[in-house]
């Protein structure tokens, strides 16, 4: 199956900081990536779509000057979050679908690790 | 805005029994994807299995089975001889194609050896 890698797996940071999570698909090529937050005990919240080469796209809610996204390449896309505060604290998972005539076909996401951050 | 129910948060089953777990859906779409994911306590997001929803037959996947009623905007997970390794969160999510997936609140299943 497909596997997409998060790095890193957990972070501690100061408030104030900036912190970069990376999101790799390792054995296919992405133009769209997506951002997940998850609370604990609670469900997957989209956050916002990263589209190689433009502009990502936010989900209500989501402040894009807080949360940086950029699609580097077809196989990489960075969440920024900057000027992190405790409440920024959360589990953020990124996922990629696999496009192309395999099976499962188009549609089907597959998930990173996900990355803890706690922002003190 | 496309809408996932799962009324459940919590079901208990005996090894080697079945379970169903619940899930109904709001949109407007005809054209669509539903996903079941399983979420193990390392957290990380697995596929269980998934339905076109021009596809009138249900998907199947070894012991997973769905039960998915276009109509009635339902999308149930059967889970045959359950095994000790399906304890986990399930999260019935859709899709519209090419956009992120919006998830239900998730069912916390439990398996009693």
């Amino acid at each position: 199956g497909a596997v997409v890698s998060q790095h890193p797996s957990r972070v501690i940071c100061k408030s104030g900081t900036s912190v970069k999570i990376e999101c790799r698909s390792l054995d296919f090529q992405a133009t769209t990536m997506f951002w997940y937050r998850q609370f604990p005990k609670k469900s997957l919240m989209l956050m916002a779509t990263s589209n190689e080469g433009s502009k990502a796209t936010y989900e209500q809610g989501v402040e894009k000057d807080k949360f940086l996204i950029n699609h580097a390449s077809l196989t990489l896309s960075t969440l920024t979050v900057t000027s992190a505060h405790p409440e920024d604290s959360s589990f953020y998972i990124c996922s990629a679908p696999l496009l192309g005539p395999v099976i499962p076909s188009t549609d089907t996401q597959y998930f990173g690790p996900g990355t803890r951050l706690t922002v003190l | 805005a496309q809408t996932v129910t799962q009324s459940q948060p919590e079901m208990s089953v005996q090894e080697a029994e079945t379970v169903t777990l619940s899930c109904t859906y709001d949109t407007s779409e005809s054209d669509y994807y539903l996903f079941w994911y399983k979420q193990p306590p390392s957290r990380q997001m697995i596929l269980v299995i998934r339905q076109e929803a021009y596809k009138q037959q249900n998907a199947t996947e070894n012991r997973f089975s769905v039960n998915f009623q276009k109509a009635a905007k339902s999308f149930s997970l059967k889970i045959s001889d359950s095994q000790l390794g399906d304890a986990a969160m399930y999260f019935c999510a859709y899709s519209g194609g090419a956009d992120g997936l919006t998830f239900g609140k998730g069912t916390h299943l439990i398996i009693q050896p």
